[in-house]
């Protein structure tokens, strides 16, 4: 069965510190996509990120970098000099290609991290 | 462009009521999700459209829950007879291939609190 785990439950930083927010998967599948998406107090879900199973290659957009390591079956997110505005619960998803990327791909998320960026 | 939007953003309804919840997707998005996020976890998955097609109805709780999307665009849930465990944040998502590659966008969300 497909799983995600997001081990913490909250946590809470002074601005300007680096955090990093820790996501592990369990997936059968050997082709299938990670996402993460940052839910403000508002609400909406706001994509942050996609991989694909087969890229490893970590990734950095500005302040926020994501590195992915198959063989840990991690994908941990980490934001560089945090901000205030960073604070919201950041959740982690999976799906499944299926064969020839024919998989509806609904997200199994994690339960989030809540993150609290104090000034 | 518009994203995608839900209404209402709120609803309080007594046990016992029916309620509809509508989504309206980007435009042209062939694929379109339900979930339901209770408070404190992560969102999960309810059902899935393609265009006016339900492909995927595995996450609906109960027989109480029913989803359509007749046109291919606007979809609305509806939940009969609603009980306390439905309180919830419900969320539509709207993506514009069929890959699941692609991302899913999501609306604001509908907070129904079911007394």
């Amino acid at each position: 069965a497909q799983k995600v785990t997001q081990a913490q439950t909250e946590i809470s930083v002074v601005e300007k510190e680096d955090v990093t927010l820790d996501c592990v998967y369990e997936t059968r599948d050997t082709t299938y996509y990670l996402f993460w998406y940052k839910q403000p107090p508002s609400g909406e879900l706001v994509f942050l990120i996609r991989r694909n199973s087969f890229d490893e290659q970590n990734e950095i957009s500005g302040r926020y970098s994501w590195n992915f390591q198959k063989s840990t079956s991690s994908f941990n997110f980490t934001i560089t000099a945090s901000q205030v505005v960073d604070s919201a619960v950041y959740f982690c998803a999976l799906s499944e290609a299926g064969n020839y990327g024919g998989s509806q791909g609904n997200l199994i998320f994690g339960k989030g991290t809540k993150l609290s960026v104090k000034p | 462009g518009a994203g995608v939007s839900q209404s209402p953003r709120y609803k309080v309804a007594k046990r016992g009521q029916d309620v509809a919840l509508r989504c309206d997707p980007i435009s042209g998005h062939v694929s379109l999700f339900w979930y339901q996020q209770a408070l404190g976890q992560g969102p999960e998955f309810l059902t899935y459209f393609q265009n006016e097609a339900q492909l995927d109805k595995s996450g609906l709780p109960s027989d109480r829950f029913f989803a359509e999307r007749p046109e291919g665009s606007v979809s609305t849930l509806k939940i009969q007879r609603t009980q306390q465990e439905d309180s919830a944040v419900y969320l539509c998502a709207s993506r514009g291939e069929r890959s699941s590659y692609n991302e899913q966008f999501f609306g604001p969300g509908t907070r129904l609190t079911v007394l």
